[in-house]
């Protein structure tokens, strides 16, 4: 257990639809990132956010987004779900410098 | 632009045998770097960093890494590799410790 948790761990929908995934950072961490793993395009980051704020953003379409809240988990929102957005999508939790600790991922498909 | 190149997608090797993994970066000043390693199913764990310092870096599970700023290389190594090594590794280069790139990865097949 990385300390880093991801819910769901699967998820099936339709196309069109919109989804929630969850994510709750290692206890200190004050940064979260969002990670899209998929076949074609391998890692890619999509957004940061740090202690509620947005850091950083990514390859995210502007069919996604994300928050964080008071208590630091995080969310990211897809809506109008296409095939192609079918990967795992992978949370990650950082302190300074001591690189990502990464959750195990939810892996989303659209039907 | 930050970019990593992991020219093996895959790699096979004999158990007790010695591994090395390549990774090359393209970065403008001295970058954070990463090996991270993907088990089947799992998220991506930390194998070792480099911010600065020895070039050398000790990770976990036997791992180290050499950081070599004239080759642009951050090579991943293992002096004997056990079954349980067999997964795939992830080579990752930055700014700093977010924002992240990662390269396409290579897989590791250990045989008996």
């Amino acid at each position: 257990d990385s300390g880093v948790t991801q819910t769901p761990k699967h998820l099936i929908t339709a196309t069109g639809q919109r989804v929630t995934l969850r994510c709750s950072p290692r206890s200190g961490d004050l940064s979260v990132y969002w990670y899209q793993q998929s076949l074609d395009q391998g890692l890619q980051f999509l957004i940061h956010y740090y202690n509620g704020e947005e850091r950083a953003k990514g390859n995210i379409l502007e069919r996604f987004s994300a928050q964080q809240f008071p208590d630091l988990h995080s969310e990211l929102n897809l809506s109008s779900l296409e095939l192609g957005d079918s990967a795992l999508y992978f949370c990650a939790s950082s302190q300074a410098e001591g690189g990502y600790t990464f959750g195990s991922g939810t892996r989303l498909t659209v039907v | 632009a930050q970019s990593v190149t992991q020219p093996d997608i895959h790699i096979t090797v004999s158990e007790g045998a010695s591994l090395e993994l390549r990774c090359n970066y393209s970065y403008g000043a001295t970058p954070y770097l990463f090996w991270y390693v993907q088990s089947p199913g799992q998220g991506l764990q930390l194998l070792l960093k480099y911010f600065s310092g020895d070039t050398l870096v000790q990770g976990i599970k036997g791992f180290e890494a050499e950081f070599k700023r004239s080759q642009s290389s951050f090579n991943l190594r293992k002096p004997s590799v056990h079954w349980s090594d067999a997964a795939e590794y992830f080579c990752a280069v930055g700014p700093n410790d977010y924002k992240l790139s990662f390269g396409a990865g290579t897989t590791v097949t250990v045989r008996a």
